[in-house]
């Protein structure tokens, strides 16, 4: 079964440290990986993807995410993080099935303190 | 360019009212979908449309209607609303295409049902 796990609810970090906000996957064939951010009362908003390439893939807002295929996974990462980065971050793979449906993690709550 | 509209953003239900969510797009893309987000959940599909004219289920469909009239424009309704059916409601569109696969999402619509 096709599935993404973000294995931490919320995640701590104090600003201008770096970030890493975890996930893994499962499924069938190459993987069609994405992070995207959810700000207070707002939509979702694509950061990165990776579909085929290089396993570091950079995004928006300065983030980027490495994928690791040995480990089945595609961890979120920013070198220093901002107050401002505190939001909801989902993972999310692209289902087999096909028309670019996607299967989302549940989520992980991003708390940067001053 | 206005991207992924829905409306209305807010709305309260009696159980067993009905009701439509319209979701609109005015970027051309073939592929929309609804999803709903509940807490500790990530996002779940409900339906989907890969043209004009076509909506197939997708994980949660129970409870829940769709129609694509027009190619800009999804509609989700609610024949008679339970109070399971409480949830944040996003749209989200994608084109089709080779290394075209993310979505872009609406802001969403906040539903209560009493």
């Amino acid at each position: 079964a096709q599935s993404v796990a973000q294995p931490e609810d919320q995640v701590n970090v104090a600003e201008g440290n770096p970030l890493t906000v975890k996930c893994t996957y499962s499924v069938s064939g190459n993987p069609y990986l994405f992070w995207y951010v959810q700000y207070p009362n707002r939509g979702l908003q694509f950061l990165l993807k990776y579909i085929t390439g290089d396993n570091l893939v950079k995004g928006s807002y300065g983030f980027e995410a490495e994928f690791n295929k040995s480990q089945t996974s595609f961890h979120l990462k920013k070198p220093s993080a901002l107050v401002s980065d505190s939001a909801l971050y989902f993972c999310a793979v692209r289902d087999a099935g096909g028309y670019n449906k996607l299967i989302f993690g549940a989520g992980t709550r991003l708390a940067v303190h001053p | 360019n206005a991207g992924v509209t829905q409306t209305p953003k807010f709305r309260v239900l009696k159980t067993g009212q009905s009701m439509t969510l319209l979701c609109a797009q005015d970027m051309n893309h073939e592929y929309m979908y609804w999803y709903r987000q509940d807490p500790g959940m990530g996002l779940r599909l409900i339906h989907y449309s890969v043209g004009e004219g076509t909506t197939a289920k997708g994980e949660v469909p129970d409870g829940y209607n769709v129609s694509r009239l027009k190619k800009q424009n999804f509609l989700l309704g609610l024949e008679s609303a339970a109070p399971s059916q409480t949830s944040v409601y996003f749209c989200a569109s994608s084109l089709t295409g080779q290394y075209s696969y993310e979505q872009y999402f609406g802001p969403g619509t906040r539903l209560t049902v009493t």
